[in-house]
């Protein structure tokens, strides 16, 4: 079945540090990609997304590339702030159809 | 525009106990779907409704676990008897018709003592 992969974690790193988190994916068709983030007491929101390979999803200076040769959707920020603490989500969805998600990564920023 | 709301935020019960989470989808959204996040592993889907109907309750863990969606609008979940592994965060979704984007609930934490 369709599920991904994410590391997990936790990640510490410090204010403008450098981020990757790694996310492949396992999916039969043409997913949408997706990331979410959780904000320490909050909900889930939506990051940023890609509809089709090669498209790349950005906001607040994250950004993801749909890469289907590789079946991978990378997030990454060049500078990390203390406000980006927070647990980040890979996910996809096959279809009209249910979010597939990744377990999480958390990650702190220390000033 | 309000987004997706879940009541309550948090709920502690004792083990056998019954609880009922609430969500109110975004208006107009006819596809609502519950995910839940177990001991801070991955969040895994329940179950989906298409206006009242029940589309997908593959997710759902077992018979303990009754959800409605009366109307096609609100939704509530209701778990009865609780076990302490029912513990977790119960998030809630909506979707608009052919759209891809779901805009999820604040979440409610549940804790089964």
């Amino acid at each position: 079945g369709d599920s991904v992969t994410q590391m997990e974690g936790p990640v510490t790193l410090s204010e403008e540090a450098c981020l990757t988190i790694n996310c492949t994916y396992t999916a039969t068709g043409y997913p949408s990609l997706f990331w979410y983030v959780q904000y320490p007491g909050e909900g889930l929101q939506l990051l940023l997304k890609a509809t089709k390979a090669d498209d790349k999803g950005s906001n607040k200076g994250f950004e993801a590339t749909y890469r289907k040769e590789t079946t991978s959707f990378h997030l990454e920020k060049g500078s990390v702030q203390v406000s980006d603490s927070a647990v980040y989500f890979c996910a996809l969805i096959p279809s009209y159809d249910k979010v597939i998600f990744g377990p999480g990564t958390s990650l702190s920023v220390i000033p | 525009e309000a987004g997706v709301t879940q009541f309550p935020s948090h709920s502690v019960i004792e083990k056998g106990q019954t609880v009922t989470l609430r969500c109110d989808p975004i208006s107009g959204h006819d596809n609502l779907y519950w995910y839940r996040r177990v001991m801070g592993k991955e969040i895994k889907f329940l179950l989906h409704f298409v206006k009242e109907s029940k589309q997908d309750e593959s997710g759902m863990p077992n018979n303990r676990f009754l959800a409605e969606r009366t109307g096609g609008t609100y939704s509530t979940l209701k778990v009865q008897p609780a076990e302490l592994e029912d513990s977790g965060v119960y998030f809630c979704a909506s979707r608009a018709l052919l759209a891809h984007e779901q805009f999820f609930g604040p979440g409610t934490r549940l804790t089964v003592l």
